[in-house]
């Protein structure tokens, strides 16, 4: 069955610190990956996407993910955090329909 | 990149009554489009494929005669969530892909926040 765990519900970093949220995904096909950005009460915001190639994907905002095929894994990081990365981030797998991890609330503290 | 526009982005509507949701691709054509609801802190869920010029898909558990789909052009796409109630209050966004080729992502409309009182 195709899906997209991401185990982090919560996280909570300073400004200034080191991200990385976790995705894990279950596909059957090579995936087309994605990360999203939703602030509240509004609608998703690409940050980055993996089709093929690179497997190193940089995208707005200073953002990256590394696709590993062997661990079924996106993780999207980021070097420093500012306080207005503050969103829930949802990675995403699929083609022309997605199908959405459950997302991560990341609060900053400045 | 490309822009999908959604209208209204908030409603509010009395138990029973009927609301329309608009998904417009401004810049691109768009022979399908998607349709996913997000409830309150949690992820969002495909509910329909709409596709231009014929039915549409809907995905398990949806109720295709309470959420009816239109796609009458390749930059429109409607849904109507017939005879409200309290339990469809939710977050419907939209999403559509430019038909000009592989290896584009869909773009997401800023969606809808339906409140039925």
């Amino acid at each position: 069955a195709q899906s997209v765990t991401q185990p982090d519900i919560h996280i909570t970093v300073s400004e200034g610190a080191s991200l990385e949220l976790r995705c894990n995904y279950s596909y059957g096909a090579t995936p087309y990956l994605f990360w999203y950005v939703q602030s509240p009460g509004q609608g998703l915001q690409l940050l980055l996407k993996y089709f093929s190639g690179d497997t190193l994907v940089q995208g707005i905002k200073g953002f990256e993910a590394e696709f590993k095929r062997s661990q079924s894994s996106f993780n999207l990081r980021k070097p420093s955090v500012h306080w207005s990365d503050a969103a829930e981030y949802f990675c995403a797998v699929g083609d022309d329909k997605l199908i959405f991890g459950t997302g991560t609330r990341l609060q900053v503290f400045p | 990149g490309a822009v999908v526009s959604q209208h209204p982005s908030r409603v509010i509507c009395k138990s029973g009554t009927s609301v329309k949701i608009e998904c417009r691709s401004l810049d691109f054509q768009a022979t399908t489009m998607f349709w996913y609801r997000q409830f309150p802190k949690q992820s969002l869920m495909l509910m329909a494929t709409s596709n231009e010029g014929s039915k549409a898909t809907y995905e398990q558990g949806v109720e295709k005669d309470k959420f009816l789909i239109n796609h009458a052009s390749l930059t429109l796409s409607t849904l109507t969530v017939t005879s409200a109630h309290p339990e469809d209050s939710s977050f419907y966004i939209c999403s559509a892909r430019d038909l000009g080729g592989r290896n584009t992502e869909a773009f997401f409309g800023q969606g809808t926040r339906l409140t039925v009182v």
